[in-house]
């Protein structure tokens, strides 16, 4: 079972550039989650969706968007790249966007801005 | 504005002892407390969790302790594995505000076999 996908696996983007990144589940999750990890910081939420068509910001969504198009896909996307978003970036889903449902996690993304 | 402290950036235990990995938490509002467990180059994955309404969730070799009047919880694994080895997350959330769940910043175990 894949669970989570996330594309890409790492990226160097110089500073200025775009960049979508991208997550899909098959697991028929409802809510869904973009996460940035920090070393000192721990996961930091960065947009959340609660059902399809819905999106909601996070502790640190500046510099970051998001759409959720379908139950299956939330791309984020870092309009244009600035060096502090370099950073390993975890999307999750849950059955439903309750505090008190566990999150299954991909397995990150590794951006690197120069 | 960390609400949820992990103090303890890595911890080293002996296979066979018991591991306590401990969490600290500011904000009364949390009532819902989980742990995840890290491999290096995979996202975290769910281990155990705890509502405020218990104090003790035992499941296996783990068992997560909560003090509400404190804002401590602690995780503890007995008896301790090498594969245990990884980073372990401690997560917090309020029921009323289900996307805000706080993360604490890690503490790396390492099991010695």
């Amino acid at each position: 079972t894949a669970g989570i996908t996330q594309a890409p696996t790492s990226q160097i983007l110089a500073a200025g550039r775009s960049m979508t990144l991208r997550c899909t589940q098959d697991m028929r999750h409802n809510a869904m989650y973009w996460y940035r990890q920090d070393l000192g910081l721990g996961l930091r939420l960065i947009h959340y969706s609660n059902t399809a068509g819905t999106t909601g910001k996070g502790e640190v969504p500046d510099g970051y968007s998001v759409s959720r198009a379908n139950t299956d896909d939330f791309p984020l996307t870092l309009a244009s790249a600035v060096p502090s978003q370099t950073s390993v970036y975890f999307c999750a889903s849950s059955a439903e966007g309750h505090g008190n449902q566990p999150q299954h996690f991909g397995d990150g993304t590794r951006l690197s801005i120069l | 504005d960390q609400q949820v402290k992990q103090n303890s950036p890595s911890l080293s235990v002996q296979e066979g002892r018991i591991s306590i990995l401990n969490c600290d938490y500011t904000n009364s509002m949390f009532d819902y407390f989980l742990w995840y467990k890290k491999y290096p180059a995979e996202g975290p994955t769910f281990l155990i969790s705890i509502s405020s309404i218990k104090d003790k969730n035992e499941d296996g070799r783990f068992t997560v302790f909560l003090n509400k009047s404190a804002k401590h919880l602690s995780l503890h694994i007995v008896p301790s594995q090498p594969g245990d080895s990884a980073v372990y997350f401690c997560a917090a959330s309020a029921l009323y505000n289900n996307n805000d769940m706080r993360f604490g910043a890690g503490t790396r175990l390492t099991v010695k076999p």
